[in-house]
């Protein structure tokens, strides 16, 4: 049984590029949230997919985008990056019609902007 | 709005001693709640949950009990190992709908010695 898996593992870019990150979620599940953990601190919520639709966000701006596909994988894509963007990008994944659900992690994208 | 609360690390302990990380949370409704591990360089596990009050989640010699009337989820375990060394998070997550978020705390560092 395949977990989540994440890609890549580590990033390096410079202020004002651009990032996509890549999720599969775990084998069954048909929903995926994101979530950014700075260091020393608890993961953050950044927004929730379901049905190719953006079903929650949380308090980040419109510089993080995302996006399902048909096959339940997911980006998230950060524009113009900022220092303060440098963090683990975790994916999670569950089952939207199943509540409460659990989620279940990947492993995270390191992400560091210099 | 929601929020949870956990002890601050580290939390240095010797092999077998007795183990409370403490765990408190503010929500509005009738949250379930969490402990998830993150081991060094790696995503969140899911250690145990209870999805009601007075319910206990247990796993791998950790329990943690739903207590509604102290707004409190603290995590236990009895005899600690040198494997145990991670850092714990506790979690909620309120039953409102299908779409749902995970808010955590900041985490706390287990340190566990020989």
């Amino acid at each position: 049984d395949a977990g989540v898996t994440q890609s890549p593992t580590h990033l390096i870019k410079t202020r004002g590029q651009q990032v996509t990150l890549r999720c599969s979620p775990k084998s069954g599940h048909d929903t995926v949230s994101w979530y950014q953990q700075a260091l020393g601190q608890g993961p953050q919520f950044i927004f929730q997919y379901y049905e190719e639709e953006e079903r929650q966000r949380g308090n980040f701006p419109d510089r993080f985008s995302g996006h399902q596909f048909p096959n339940y994988s997911s980006e998230l894509n950060v524009n113009a990056l900022l220092l303060g963007d440098s963090a683990l990008y975790l994916c999670a994944s569950s089952l939207f019609d199943r509540a409460p659900d659990t989620q279940y992690f990947g492993p995270g994208t390191r992400l560091t902007v210099l | 709005g929601n929020s949870v609360t956990q002890m601050e690390g580290p939390v240095t302990l010797s092999e077998e001693a007795f183990l409370t990380i403490n765990c408190t949370y503010t929500a509005t409704g009738y949250p379930s709640l969490f402990w998830y591990v993150q081991y060094p360089g790696e995503g969140l596990q899911l250690l145990l949950k209870a999805t009601k009050a007075d319910d206990k989640g247990s796993n791998k010699g950790f329990e943690a009990t739903y207590r509604k009337e102290t707004t409190s989820f603290h995590l236990e375990k009895g005899s600690v190992q040198v494997s145990d060394s991670a850092v714990y998070f506790c979690a909620l997550r309120t039953n409102t709908g299908t779409a749902s978020k995970l808010t955590f705390g900041t985490g706390t560092r287990l340190q566990v010695t020989l």
